[in-house]
């Protein structure tokens, strides 16, 4: 059975510090990776997918990157945090009929 | 591009009543249509997924009904209990493959009152 971990759970952060959020997908061999966020109450907005390790595609900009070093992780990033940044991340891989299964998620305040 | 607009965004009701969540959506070419609860603090849990080739699904205490003549996808909570209390989302998509960008609905918070 497939199972996703994110990294840290929450995190509280100063604007202008950096960030790096964590997901590891295990029993899936070579998933389709995305990243999500969700303002507090809100839809969700896609921010990256990634196909294979070292292939990553934006899909909005907000300041923020993201990394596929291994197979199974993929990694969300910024050197420097915005107020707007805080909200809840969430990292889905995609399954056979198109379903997304995601992960707990990280909540991120920046103050 | 698509756009879904899902209602009520708010919805609150008794132990076993029904509870209705309807999403609207616009691209006639939409294919895969998918429904998720959300716990609060917890990620999105897939309830069910449904093709353009079927109308009706059924799970545990809920129905999905799929009308592309009205491109209406409906959730049907039968006989709510305080568990099913959460955040519903609807999900609709037209493409597969890596390129995958769901859009999905802006949430309906569910109350089931004991």
């Amino acid at each position: 059975a497939q199972t996703i971990h994110q990294w840290p759970v929450a995190e509280i952060k100063a604007v202008g510090s950096p960030l790096s959020l964590g997901c590891t997908i295990k029993g899936k061999s070579s998933p389709n990776l995305y990243w999500y966020w969700q303002a507090t109450g809100g839809t969700l907005q896609q921010l990256f997918y990634s196909i294979t390790v070292g292939q990553v595609e934006s899909v909005v900009q907000l300041n923020l990157s993201a990394s596929r070093p291994k197979d199974d992780q993929f990694i969300l990033s910024t050197e420097k945090l915005l107020l707007s940044h805080s909200g809840f991340y969430l990292c889905a891989w995609r399954g056979q009929g198109e379903e997304q299964y995601f992960g707990p998620g990280t909540r991120l305040t920046v103050l | 591009g698509e756009q879904v607009e899902q209602r009520p965004p708010h919805l609150s009701v008794r132990e076993g009543d029904s509870a209705v969540i309807i999403c609207t959506y616009t691209d006639p070419n939409s294919y895969y249509f998918f429904w998720y609860k959300q716990e609060p603090g917890a990620g999105l849990q897939l309830l069910m997924k449904v093709f353009s080739s079927t109308e009706i699904n059924e799970g545990q205490g809920f129905t999905v009904l799929l009308n592309k003549k009205d491109k209406q996808l409906s959730l049907n909570l039968t006989a709510a209990h305080p568990g099913d209390s959460a955040v519903y989302f609807c999900a609709v998509s037209r493409t597969s493959g890596g390129n995958y960008k769901p859009t999905f609905g802006k949430g309906t918070s569910l109350v089931v009152h004991p």
